[in-house]
Parts: C-alpha cells; structure tokens; sequence
C-alpha cells in the first residue's frame, strides 16, 4: 500500500524560511503535489514534481528526490497569511494516478 | 467563470435518509472528483470520473454513488446516510489529474 508522512505542526516567525518535509512508500511512485488549505477553505494548488529536483514559484519552492522517497516545500519570507494546512500528496500508479493525501501540517506563524 | 462550484453548502440529515450533493466545472476539465476530509485528516478519494459517461472508485467508495451525465456536472449520492459520513466533502476537477481545482466543500452531519 500507500503511506505519506508529514509532520503534524511547524511553527515558524514572520519573515523566516520553514521547511515542511514529506517521505512517502509507494512501489509506482508518479509524482508529487502540494497544496495549500486555510482553516475553512478548499485546498488550493501550490506545485508538483514528477523529477529530482527543485521547483521555484515566487516564494514557495518545492524539491523532490525520488531515490530517497522524500520531497519538501519551502516558503520564504514567511507571512501572517501563510499560516494554513499543508498536504503533499502523491500520484502513484497502484491507485490509478489518482491523488493519496497526508495528513497535512499545520503552519503556525508568529509575529 | 466561476471555477468549480457545489450545492448544497451545509445539510444536516437523519440516519437513513438520502441525498445529491452536485458539483459543477466550467472550465472544460475531464477529471472530476469527490473527497472527504475528516477532522484533522487529509483527503480521501471517493469515487471519480476521467471523463463523461465513465466513473470510477476511489480509496473510500462504499456507502457512495456517482453519476458523469454531462462533462461539466458530477454528482455524488448517499443512499441512506450513516453518522459515519458525517464530513466536509470536497469536489474537484482537473486537465490531466495534475493540478486540481477544488470547489469550496459541503459541510454534511448525520444524526
């Protein structure tokens, strides 16, 4: 079977850079999504990546290692409206493509 | 264009009652999708569609039915609702299973 892992609650300060780690076990393993959900919300698309490697949009940045199993999305400069759910999410050929979602973690930011 | 939208916003049933929550894309997506997210937990695919006329089951599909009638409308049905079904549930729709667009969710509690 699937599992992702991710951890259940980062805590950064206003203007840093936090880094949220995702490993993940699959044995068809397609890509790696991100996405982006604030308390209430729907979740909103922030990357993928189907390579190794490091994926910049603005300040989010999201880097994936497919020998390791692992990726993780970085924001920079972080902002009060940062603090929201984070999930990856992987697209795995023993589910038909079809999205497998972590637990998510939960980004609390500080003045 | 409204992106991707669903009715009703909020229901509350009795055990054993029935129910259609419709989702609607205007953006000429072939994949739809319907998830649930519990409490603290990330998304579940229940069932899906990658194109009009077909659908298929997801991670958590039992107590469910779908319908694809028209590429633009998906709708999920609970034949006869359980508390366990109690959820927010999440349309979403996209290209080519990539990047999703999810709709703003349904707020459902079974008593």
């Amino acid at each position: 079977g699937q599992s992702l892992e991710q951890p259940s609650e980062v805590t950064a300060v206003e203007g840093a850079i936090v880094q949220i780690n995702c490993t993940y076990q699959t044995s068809g393993f397609y890509g790696l999504s991100w996405y982006q959900q604030h308390d209430g919300g729907a979740p909103t698309f922030l990357s993928y990546n189907a390579l190794d490697g490091l994926e910049e949009t603005g300040r989010f940045s999201s880097f994936l290692s497919r020998s390791d199993s692992y990726g993780y999305l970085l924001l920079q400069e972080l902002q009060m409206k940062d603090s929201a759910s984070y999930f990856c999410a992987v697209r795995d050929l023993d589910s038909n493509y079809q999205l497998i979602w972590g637990a998510g973690t939960k980004l609390i930011i500080k003045p | 264009n409204a992106g991707v939208t669903q009715t009703p916003k909020f229901r509350v049933l009795k055990t054993g009652q029935s129910m259609t929550l419709l989702c609607a894309q205007d953006m000429n997506h072939e994949y739809m999708y319907w998830y649930r997210q519990d409490p603290g937990m990330g998304l579940r695919l229940i069932h899906y569609s990658v194109g009009e006329g077909t659908t298929a089951k997801g991670e958590v599909p039992d107590g469910y039915n779908v319908s694809r009638l028209k590429k633009q409308n998906f709708l999920l049905g609970l034949e006869s609702a359980a508390p366990s079904q109690t959820s927010v549930y999440f349309c979403a729709s996209s290209y080519a299973g990539r990047e999703q667009y999810f709709g703003p969710g349904t707020r459902l509690t079974v008593t």
